[in-house]
């Protein structure tokens, strides 16, 4: 079965702690891309990459950190700095970067908490 | 720099009646649009999306989208509303990102389906 698997379901962060959340596909895609979700709101970019061991900053990278040393997985790292993580985070994948009719498919997500 | 605008954050319907769920966009070139459903607690799953073919556009689940440009609107439809259809809609439009493009979503439109 492909596609994109996200986990945990759900994590709780402690203050002043860095967490981490996995993204893995199987779609031999090339470009993954991380988003954030706040309720009543559409979702808005934090990092993408285009290819392994390359990654650019979205539009609000502030307090998260990410890695692509394999095709197949983009993990996300909120850190300490983020001081509103509480969202509902959500990785895709395309293909690749040909063009804007590219379309991205969307793993099931991650609710992160701050206990 | 594109943009889109879901006219309604929340839209009521009866089981078997029509659907139609509004988005305008602003874009300074021809767009590629998407419409997006995501059950609750769910990743995003794309309905039908445009990249300057045919204007009418069919979709999963019996869904359309006509993409008018005189009005820059994007409408999604159905004919007749399922209580499985009951989720969260996004109209998403394709902008560029240096090189490459992102994905700019709408806020989302939430449809319920009364019995």
């Amino acid at each position: 079965d492909g596609g994109i698997t996200q986990s945990p379901k759900y994590l709780f962060r402690k203050e002043g702690q860095n967490v981490t959340l996995s993204c893995e596909q199987n779609l031999n895609h090339d470009a993954m891309y991380w988003y954030r979700q706040d309720p009543g709101q559409g979702l808005r970019l934090i990092y993408y990459s285009q290819i392994v061991n390359d990654f650019q900053k979205g539009d609000i990278a502030e307090g998260y950190s990410v890695s692509r040393e394999k095709k197949e997985s983009f993990p996300l790292t909120v850190t300490s700095a983020q001081k509103n993580p509480t969202a509902f985070y959500l990785c895709a994948s395309s293909p690749g970067f040909s063009g804007r009719k590219e379309t991205q498919y969307f793993g099931p997500g991650t609710r992160l908490l701050v206990l | 720099a594109q943009s889109v605008t879901q006219l309604d954050s929340h839209v009521s319907v009866s089981e078997g009646t029509p659907v139609l769920l509004r988005c305008n966009y602003s874009s300074s070139y021809s767009p590629s649009l998407f419409w997006y459903v995501q059950h609750p607690n769910k990743g995003l799953q794309l309905l039908l999306k445009y990249t300057s073919a045919a204007t009418l556009v069919k979709g999963i689940n019996g869904f359309e989208a006509e993409f008018k440009k005189s009005e820059t609107s994007f409408h999604l439809t159905k004919p007749s509303a399922h209580m499985s259809d009951a989720a969260e809609y996004f109209c998403v439009v394709s902008d560029s990102l240096g090189s490459s493009y992102k994905l700019i979503f709408g806020s989302g439109t939430r449809l319920l389906v009364r019995p």
